[in-house]
């Protein structure tokens, strides 16, 4: 099955904490992305990757690191979390390395920060 | 200006008629069109996607592009109560490989 994996799917943590949140996906898709979702503010591009080892940043970077080792895996790292990210976070793919085809999403990770 | 606007809702309609949900932006450069359905507490889906101006249909679902006009719409004929959900525009930031989304229009369909 065609599909985007994210873990975890809940997390609480601490401020400082680093912490990791995996992404995955089977569809051989070039583009991957990282979002957050906030009540009133939507879907807020964080990074995003067009290919194994090209990144760049989205709307809403600070505070986040990307890496795209291989091709199926987009990892989000937060080295040093603050409340300020307690947030709803959706990993996503999608076919060429543009932002010009349809995403499909992992179910998301909703991460608590105190 | 925000990049994406969408009306926030709710827009409430009967089973049965038609929804139509609007989406205007500010980048002139953007190529690539999208409707997503956000269930609540569920990750978004793909319901159509436009790249031309003009209409695009899929079933009870047709897109409209007007790219002159910076705007988008998706219409849903025969709308069900499953169809209730958040309906999210987005496009690709023109120039650059982002993705921008509007924050979203709650459809609620009455029974």
């Amino acid at each position: 099955e065609a599909q985007v994996t994210q873990n975890p799917r809940y997390l609480i943590t601490v401020t400082g904490k680093k912490l990791t949140v995996t992404c995955s996906q089977n569809m051989n898709h070039e583009y991957m992305s990282w979002y957050r979702q906030d009540p009133g503010l939507g879907l807020r591009q964080i990074y995003y990757s067009m290919n194994v080892e090209v990144t760049d940043k989205g709307d809403v970077p600070e505070g986040y690191k990307v890496s795209r080792k291989e091709k199926r895996n987009f990892p989000l790292i937060l080295e040093s979390p603050s409340p300020n990210q307690t947030s709803l976070y959706f990993c996503a793919s999608s076919k060429g390395g543009s932002a010009n085809q349809p995403q499909h999403f992992g179910d998301g990770t909703r991460l608590s920060i105190l | 200006q925000k990049e994406v606007e969408q009306n926030s809702g709710p827009l409430s309609v009967p089973e049965g008629a038609i929804a139509s949900l609007n989406c205007t932006y500010s980048d002139r450069g953007s190529q690539s069109f999208f409707w997503y359905r956000q269930y609540s507490g569920k990750s978004p889906e793909l319901i159509m996607f436009i790249y031309s101006n003009g209409d695009k249909e899929d079933g009870r679902f047709t897109a409209q592009l007007n790219k002159a006009s910076q705007y988008v719409s998706l219409l849903i004929r025969d709308s069900q109560p499953s169809d209730s959900a958040t309906y999210l525009c987005a496009l690709n930031s023109g120039g650059y490989q982002k993705v921008t989304f509007g924050t979203g229009t709650k459809l609620q369909v009455i029974p």
